[in-house]
């Protein structure tokens, strides 16, 4: 039979490119989110986190931008190496009940 | 993250089996957590523990049970594992002083019920 299961968004991007990944969250009252990346047969790595109270936040090579009116959070990657090849989570904190409400991923290809 | 361990790192084993996960980690942090996750999925809690004498259930606790033995270890148990709960185990960590409380994760134990 066939199976079924969801599919992770994916986006390939050539290395030394930009990439943009996209996250779109729920719970307008959350005031505190992070971005993760997998790597295949690790755990979620912590990159870049950003306050409710913030619009922009950048570390090293990433970027991450909040958009409290549309609920959407974006991480930009600059200069993307092949090591930059994972899936990448977000995930939103009410802190008051510090429960953690990650999104579906998305898997980025990074093409020599 | 080396300072969050898990065993084991993968077990197979079949129906009806009582199994335990283990975790442990020497960041210091109050607070532990135990996840699934699913191929193409997100991950899903499935318990958490605020302190030793605090324990939580998760969006998804039904088949399992977890226990802090201390500060530092947090084990999770399927006490008769089914097929449905083969799946990428992790467990997290994180700090209230931390005014962020960013968990922070081990590598994961992979288990298959047969």
């Amino acid at each position: 039979g066939e199976s079924v299961g969801l599919h992770l968004p994916t986006l390939s991007v050539q290395e030394g490119d930009n990439s943009i990944i996209n996250c779109a969250y729920s719970n307008s009252a959350s005031d505190y989110f992070i971005w993760y990346k997998q790597e295949s047969g690790k755990g979620p790595q912590f990159i870049i986190d950003i306050r409710s109270n913030m619009d922009k936040r950048q570390g090293q090579r990433v970027t991450v931008l909040l958009n409290k009116t549309v609920k959407h959070l974006s991480l930009q990657i600059a200069a993307t190496q092949p090591g930059d090849s994972a899936v990448y989570f977000c995930a939103e904190i009410y802190t008051s009940g510090s429960r953690l409400t990650f999104g579906e991923g998305t898997q980025l290809t990074v093409n020599p | 993250d080396a300072d969050v361990t898990q065993t084991p790192r993968n077990r197979i084993t079949k129906t009806g089996k009582r199994i335990m996960l283990e975790c442990s980690q020497t960041k210091g942090h109050d607070r532990m957590y135990w996840y699934r996750q699913d191929p193409g999925l997100g991950l899903r809690l499935i318990y958490y523990s605020f302190d030793v004498k605090d324990i939580n259930k998760g969006e998804i606790s039904d088949g399992y049970s977890v226990s802090r033995q201390a500060q530092a270890k947090f084990s999770l148990s399927l006490e008769s594992a089914i097929p449905n709960q083969t799946a990428l185990y992790f467990c997290a960590t994180s700090d209230l002083s931390e005014s962020t409380d960013t968990q922070y994760f081990g590598p994961g134990t992979r288990l298959t019920v047969l």
